[in-house]
């Protein structure tokens, strides 16, 4: 079964380290997404690329957050410097070019920055 | 204003009878697409159902279903005979029309805030 590969599935920082979570899309998916879901707000789009170019990041705070694509098989989602409102479930997903329909999401990476 | 509403924060269903999860959404967009989610409490999201704004039936999965009122905004999953595997949050999304850039593909889902559903034996 193809899967969306999200690493680490936990990870505990200490405020002002720097967070990076990676990403390995579905083989053959064209558009990563980029998800947060806390409490409080839910599930927010935080970025998604297409081919490896970000289409829309304005869900990001541009400040420390960042994310790239270095190449077609990995996404990355940086946090410089991490604070404890940082604190949630990153989800990525990835969507195939030919069926824009459904997102399939990784399991996520809890982060808990203390 | 929200995109997407869910007004059930909570459900409790005896096991085997049919449950229906209210959302409704907010778009002017013609084409537009609205999905549900289902998030067991081992956390991943799993894709349940489709509705692509120009269908004309109601989509169906199995034991789910949409019930699509277009003019109503609404978009309410149904799911028949109910199991105690069913206990999950479930998230309504929509994706709206936008403009496509060079390659085609998917565009980011808005979410709603979810119904947290228990089923009781």
């Amino acid at each position: 079964d193809a899967r969306v590969t999200q690493t680490p599935r936990h990870k505990v920082t200490e405020m002002g380290q720097e967070v990076t979570m990676r990403c390995q899309p579905i083989l053959g998916h064209n558009t990563v997404f980029w998800y947060r879901q806390t409490m409080m707000q839910g599930l927010e789009l935080l970025a998604y690329f297409r081919n490896r170019a970000p289409l829309d990041d304005s869900g990001m705070p541009k400040d420390r957050f960042s994310a790239e694509m270095p190449d077609a098989t990995l996404a990355t989602l940086k946090i410089q410097p991490s604070e404890p409102r940082d604190s949630a479930v990153y989800f990525c997903a990835s969507a195939p070019i030919n069926q824009g329909e459904k997102l399939f999401f990784g399991s996520g990476t809890q982060l808990s920055v203390l | 204003a929200q995109k997407i509403t869910q007004t059930q924060p909570g459900m409790f269903v005896q096991e085997k009878e049919a449950v229906t999860l209210d959302c409704t959404y907010d778009t002017s967009d013609q084409s537009y697409g609205l999905f549900w989610y289902k998030q067991p409490s081992s956390g991943e999201m799993i894709f349940l159902i489709y509705q692509g704004s120009y269908d004309e039936q109601n989509a169906t999965e199995g034991r789910y279903s949409l019930n699509f009122q277009k003019a109503r905004k609404s978009a309410n999953l149904v799911i028949s005979a109910s199991q105690l595997g069913d206990s999950a949050m479930y998230f309504c999304a929509m994706r709206e029309a936008r403009q496509f850039y060079s390659g085609g593909g998917a565009d980011g889902l808005t979410f709603g805030k979810g119904t947290h559903l228990i089923i009781q034996p």
